[in-house]
């Protein structure tokens, strides 16, 4: 099983500030087959980014993902007040696993 | 736009079967190009795949739940439903039904998510 490791735990940042999120993957991961999830308490997960840098439909542009190999990043360019939450990487290589998240907090 | 709709026994004894049924609306399950997908999260916690099937009846499970798990589809209900057997404490989770996305002609991330239902295993 592919185990994803997300970094940090949690970042503390102020709205306006550039977040970034990374996700290693315990062996390398096709680049088609990598995704980005936003979570709000009580609520079901989002769709953001597919295939490492697609965006998922009505999703802003403020929202990016980058990465090959083992290593991924999802930025965030200027964090919104609505973009506080827990988000989460997920390969879709071999068998599906997800990261254990990285909340995104306010400073 | 297509929506789904998780429903089943919020509470489940100990060494029980666990059944939830997803129901699909504004769209047809019987699409040949979509995957349908269970994924829990026990609370507070992070995501679990669970399992997966395509319209075809091909399933695929996640490794360690394989021998418990069974996933199936009801076409003329436009609905499909998952059965987790034998179930523990460690199975108390919110349970999500949703559509893979049809970008690699397999399987692929989920873009539509149901709101989630509670199950609790507990005597």
């Amino acid at each position: 099983e592919i185990v994803l490791t997300q970094s940090p735990g949690t970042l503390s940042l102020s709205p306006g500030a550039r977040a970034t999120l990374s996700c290693r993957a315990s062996q390398s991961v096709s680049s088609s087959f990598l995704a980005w999830y936003q979570q709000k308490p009580g609520q079901a997960p989002r769709l953001l980014i597919y295939g490492t840098s697609n965006r998922a439909t009505g999703i802003p542009d403020r929202f990016s993902g980058s990465g090959s190999g083992t290593d991924f990043t999802l930025t965030i360019r200027k964090l919104e007040p609505e973009d506080f939450a827990v988000y989460y990487c997920q390969q879709y290589v071999r068998s599906l696993t997800f990261g254990g998240g990285t909340k995104v907090e306010i400073k | 736009q297509l929506q789904l709709q998780e429903s089943g026994p919020g509470l489940v004894k100990p060494s029980e079967t666990l059944s939830l049924t997803c129901s699909v609306s504004h769209g047809s399950i019987s699409s040949t190009t979509y995957y349908w997908g269970w994924i829990r999260q026990p609370p507070g916690k992070g995501l679990e795949w669970i399992g997966t099937i395509h319209y075809t009846g091909s399933t695929y499970y996640k490794s360690s739940l394989e021998s418990r798990v069974s996933i199936s589809l009801n076409t003329s209900k436009n609905q499909f439903s998952l059965r987790l057997a034998s179930v523990t404490a460690a199975d108390t989770a919110v349970y999500y039904c949703a559509r893979h996305l049809d970008d690699s002609g397999g399987i692929d991330a989920f873009d539509i998510w149901g709101p989630g239902t509670l199950v609790t295993v507990s005597s």
